[in-house]
């Protein structure tokens, strides 16, 4: 059973241009939840994160929009660049004992931003 | 970069054989997680090591197996490989006390032929 289901699996958007990426889960105990940008060849690298406790969070040009009821959240990239074209993945995890739990994944949404 | 380092950065390995990954962790750091991304998927959770004990196992058997050392570096190993354990292994470092957020290093691809 995913627990974490990510859409669209591939996205192409025009320099300038919004890039969104949609997430729901369905384990309430969720309460991280974190994205994560990935190059080819190269490890997932933390792009932003937020609690449930908020409903945005805001880093640059990426923003993280944060729906508990609906239990879902979505990345927004405004402005794209070329240099954003990679894969990105959601996650969610339970915090307890102070130490991030095991990280469930999404499966991945390749963005590809024309020039 | 995030200080997580990997070894190999590549490896290839015949079908039942054993194999062992290595992955020193970000200073200050004492958890170490083990992830598998299989070709076009999300990593999937292998174990956790938290000050050398392990904290928590996702779906592999028991084939997986792990150490973590007092300087909390990680070892992975892997026996009688399976076509299917072709992958790209991902360790990923946290600190158990205050932090909330998971560096991964580079990872190691694995072939299996």
């Amino acid at each position: 059973q995913q627990q974490v289901k990510q859409s669209p699996q591939s996205l192409i958007v025009q320099k300038g241009g919004i890039s969104i990426i949609n997430c729901a889960y369905e384990n309430t105990a969720f309460d991280y939840f974190p994205w994560y940008q990935q190059f080819p060849g190269k490890g997932p690298a933390l792009l932003i994160a937020i609690r449930p406790d908020v409903s945005e969070k805001k880093e640059g040009r990426f923003t993280i929009s944060f729906n508990k009821s609906a239990k879902q959240f979505s990345l927004h990239i405004m402005d794209s660049q070329p240099g954003d074209s990679a894969t990105y993945f959601c996650a969610a995890s339970r915090i307890y004992g102070g130490s991030q739990g095991n990280l469930i994944f999404g499966k991945g949404t390749k963005l590809s931003v024309k020039p | 970069e995030t200080g997580v380092t990997q070894s190999p950065t590549h490896l290839i390995k015949t079908r039942g054989q054993q194999v062992t990954l290595r992955c020193s962790s970000q200073s200050g750091h004492n958890t170490v997680s083990w992830y598998q991304q299989a070709l076009g998927q999300g990593p999937q959770f292998i174990f956790q090591y938290y000050r050398e004990e392990e904290n928590g196992r996702g779906n592999f058997p028991p084939r997986f197996s792990g150490l973590q050392f007092p300087n909390y570096s990680s070892e992975l190993n892997v026996n009688a490989l399976e076509l299917d354990d072709s992958a790209l292994y991902l360790c990923a470092s946290s600190s158990g006390t205050s932090g909330r957020e998971q560096y991964f290093g580079p990872g190691t691809r694995l072939t299996v032929t």
